[in-house]
């Protein structure tokens, strides 16, 4: 079965601090994809990175990072030196490849960014 | 090119009214799903389409939703009649080439029901 588990249901840090989200799935299946996506206050879901599971190369993308570790079924997220506007709900999700796109989230971690 | 879009953004009825959800695809994504987060849960996928046909329910929550998509474009879901557990957000997504991870979202339609 597919699932994805973040532990971190709420996480609150002061402006300018660095803030990792955590992210542990589960498959079986040998090829998957791995996805993050926003949701700020406004609802709607803001695509952030997806990562297909032979790629194991970290990524960065201006304060933005990603750490993919297959050993360990994570792929966490961090937001280098936050900024209010990262507050959000945060979703990391699993998609595979051998079916359609449909994708299991996971229940979201609520960040907030206090000035 | 245009996204995917959906309709209304923000819907408010009663408890028992009938609330219709539109969404079209990206032009040529023959794959529709339609996925909702109710209040502080995660977002749970309800159905799948390609082209007019549905391929997969399995997520629909109980026969008060009903999901079309005539001619393979754009979808509605109507929930009838509405129950005060259904308020949440529904987002709608599209792919053209399934298994890719290519997948598209609308900007969601928050529902509340009062």
């Amino acid at each position: 079965a597919q699932k994805v588990t973040q532990a971190q249901t709420e996480i609150s840090v002061v402006e300018k601090e660095d803030v990792t989200l955590d992210c542990v799935y589960e498959t079986r299946d040998t090829t998957y994809y791995l996805f993050w996506y926003k949701q700020p206050p406004s609802g709607e879901l803001v695509f952030l990175i997806r990562r297909n599971s032979f790629d194991e190369q970290n990524e960065i993308s201006g304060r933005y990072s990603w750490n993919f570790q297959k050993s360990t079924s994570s792929f966490n997220f961090t937001i280098t030196a936050s900024q209010v506007v990262d507050s959000a709900v945060y979703f990391c999700a699993l998609g595979s490849s051998n079916r359609d796109d449909k994708i299991i989230f996971g229940k979201g971690t609520r960040l907030h960014i206090l000035p | 090119e245009a996204g995917v879009t959906q309709f209304p953004s923000h819907s408010v009825i009663e408890k028992g009214q009938t609330v219709t959800l539109r969404c079209d695809p990206i032009s040529g994504h023959d794959n529709l799903y339609w996925y909702r987060r109710v209040m502080g849960k995660e977002i749970k996928f309800l159905l799948h389409f390609v082209k007019e046909s549905k391929q997969d329910e399995s997520g629909m929550p109980n026969n008060r939703f009903l999901a079309e998509r005539t001619g393979g474009t754009y979808s509605t879901l109507k929930v009838q009649p509405a129950e005060l557990e259904d308020s949440g957000v529904y987002f709608c997504a599209s792919s053209q080439f399934p298994g890719t991870g290519e997948l598209f979202f609308g900007e969601g339609s928050r529902l509340t029901v009062l």
